[in-house]
């Protein structure tokens, strides 16, 4: 069964340097997500990505972070200069549609900033 | 702004038993709503969906109920099992159809 992938499982970093975390999304979906769970908070929605470009962002996707999809599979997360409060799950998921489809996470990657 | 909510950190159960998971919204404009399961260290996995033209869905032994003038969802497990001990989250869309808003998830235990 088609699943969605993400790279690396964990990231230490320190703080203010760049990250990326990278996403393989399900082949035939189009249509692409971030999430982030902070430890013991609710999972909270960050960006969708469609047509390679941005559809929605939430407040908390400000300037620091960017999207990419640099090659037909891949999908990317880049934190230009962490904080100490980015330290959370980043989960990717995907869907093949849009307006209420299912979308399929990833395991996600454990961001720790140090 | 908690649009989604699960009112119930935690919930054990018994094997056998019926397990029932309970979630509200605020948003009058949501119009699809799903479940997924959490396992530590993982990423939720879709469970079931419902969307709102309809008030039952059901799946094997999970069935979700979406009672929409009370705003609220439920997600029924029989008989439960203890592999169906994760984290639940509810999470709905509509307003803008690509995000969702999750609840903050109800730890379930199924006690062998």
């Amino acid at each position: 069964e088609p699943e969605v992938t993400q790279t690396p499982s964990h990231q230490v970093t320190q703080m203010g340097q760049e990250v990326i975390l990278r996403c393989v999304p399900i082949s035939n979906h189009l249509y692409f997500y971030w999430y982030r769970q902070i430890l013991g908070q609710k999972v909270e929605f960050l960006v969708s990505f469609y047509n390679n470009e941005i559809s929605e962002k939430s407040e908390i996707f400000d300037d620091q972070f960017s999207v990419e999809r640099p090659d037909g599979s891949n999908f990317t997360l880049k934190i230009r200069s962490t904080k100490l409060e980015d330290s959370a799950m980043y989960f990717c998921a995907s869907s093949r549609d849009t307006f209420g489809d299912t979308q399929y996470f990833g395991p996600g990657t454990r961001l720790t900033v140090l | 702004d908690q649009q989604v909510k699960q009112n119930s950190p935690s919930l054990s159960v018994q094997e056998g038993r019926i397990s029932i998971l309970n979630c509200d919204y605020t948003n009058s404009m949501f119009d699809y709503f799903l479940w997924y399961k959490k396992y530590p260290a993982e990423g939720p996995t879709f469970l079931i969906s419902i969307s709102s033209i309809k008030d039952k869905n059901e799946d094997g032994r999970f069935t979700v109920f979406l009672n929409k003038s009370a705003k609220h969802l439920s997600l029924h497990i029989v008989p439960s099992q203890p592999g169906d001990s994760a984290v639940y989250f509810c999470a709905a869309s509509g307003d803008t159809g690509n995000q969702f808003y999750f609840g903050t998830g109800t730890s379930l235990t199924v006690i062998p």
